[in-house]
C-alpha cells in the first residue's frame, strides 16, 4: 500500500512570497489533514477535511492560509504572503474512513524555509 | 487550554538498556492516547496507543503506561537499539473537540532519543 505523498520535499522563499504545498493522501483515505510542526515542537493541526468538506480549520491562519481538496482526494495547501514565522515542516496525514479511533498515516512533510 | 507536554526533552541511553519516556497531559477529557516516533526527515510513525479505561498496554518491544489520577503517560522501550534514535511524541485524542468522531489530536513537545552503541 502506498503512502501518503507530499511535495515539493524541500522548499525555500523569500517572505511576501506565496507558495503551495500538495499533498496525495491513502487510496480511499476520507479524512485529511495538514498540520504544521516548527522545530522542536510537536506537529499542531491547520485543517481537517472529511471527503471534500472542512471540519476543523480553527488553527488556520486564514489571512494568510488556505487548503482545499476539491474532489475529495489530492489537496493543496497555500501561504500568501509567507512570513518569517511560517518556516516549518508541513505535514500532511490521512485516516481510513469508519472506525472509532483516528489512526492517522503521516507523509514525509514539506520543510519550508522563509528567508 | 489544552496542552500536552514532555518532563525531558533529551534521552541517552547505551545499546540494550531499557529506555523511559514520559509525557503530562492537562486534558482530563482526553480519552485516547498515542504514541508517534518521528525519524529525520520523516512524518510521525505509530507506535502504539492506549485509551482512557486501560492503564497498561503492550506492544513489540514497547510497552505504555497511563496514569490518569496524575495525568501521565510513558513510553517504556525494552533492549534500545540504535534504530530507536528518533524523537517521539505523545499525543492525546479529545472526542469532543474537532469536527468529526474522530475528536481532535493535540501532540506534545516531543524527546530525542538517541541511543548508542
Amino acid at each position: 500500500e502506498a503512502g501518503v505523498a507530499q511535495s515539493p520535499r524541500y522548499k525555500i522563499i523569500e517572505k511576501r512570497q506565496s507558495v503551495a504545498f500538495w499533498c496525495n493522501p491513502i487510496s480511499g483515505h476520507a479524512t485529511l489533514y495538514w498540520y504544521q510542526q516548527i522545530l522542536g515542537q510537536g506537529p499542531k493541526l491547520l485543517i481537517q477535511f472529511q471527503n471534500n468538506g472542512v471540519v476543523d480549520d480553527s488553527q488556520l491562519p486564514k489571512d494568510r492560509f488556505s487548503a482545499e481538496r476539491l474532489k475529495g482526494v489530492d489537496s493543496t495547501l497555500k501561504i500568501q504572503p509567507a512570513k518569517l514565522e511560517d518556516s516549518a515542516v508541513y505535514l500532511c496525514a490521512s485516516s481510513p474512513p469508519g472506525g472509532v479511533v483516528d489512526t492517522q498515516y503521516f507523509g514525509p512533510g514539506t520543510r519550508l524555509t522563509v528567508l | 487550554g489544552e496542552s500536552v507536554g514532555l518532563h525531558l526533552p533529551t534521552l541517552s541511553v547505551q545499546e540494550g538498556d531499557n529506555s523511559i519516556i514520559n509525557c503530562a497531559y492537562s486534558n482530563s477529557a482526553s480519552d485516547y492516547f498515542i504514541w508517534y516516533k518521528q525519524e529525520s526527515g520523516k512524518g510521525p510513525q505509530f507506535i502504539i496507543d492506549i485509551r482512557s479505561n486501560m492503564d497498561k498496554r503492550q506492544g513489540q518491544r514497547v510497552t505504555v503506561l497511563l496514569n490518569k489520577t496524575v495525568k501521565h503517560l510513558s513510553l517504556q522501550i525494552a533492549a534500545t537499539q540504535p534504530g530507536d534514535s528518533a524523537v517521539y511524541f505523545c499525543a492525546e485524542r479529545d472526542i469532543n473537540a474537532g469536527g468529526t468522531s474522530y475528536g481532535k489530536l493535540t501532540f506534545g513537545q516531543g524527546t530525542i532519543l538517541t541511543v548508542h552503541p
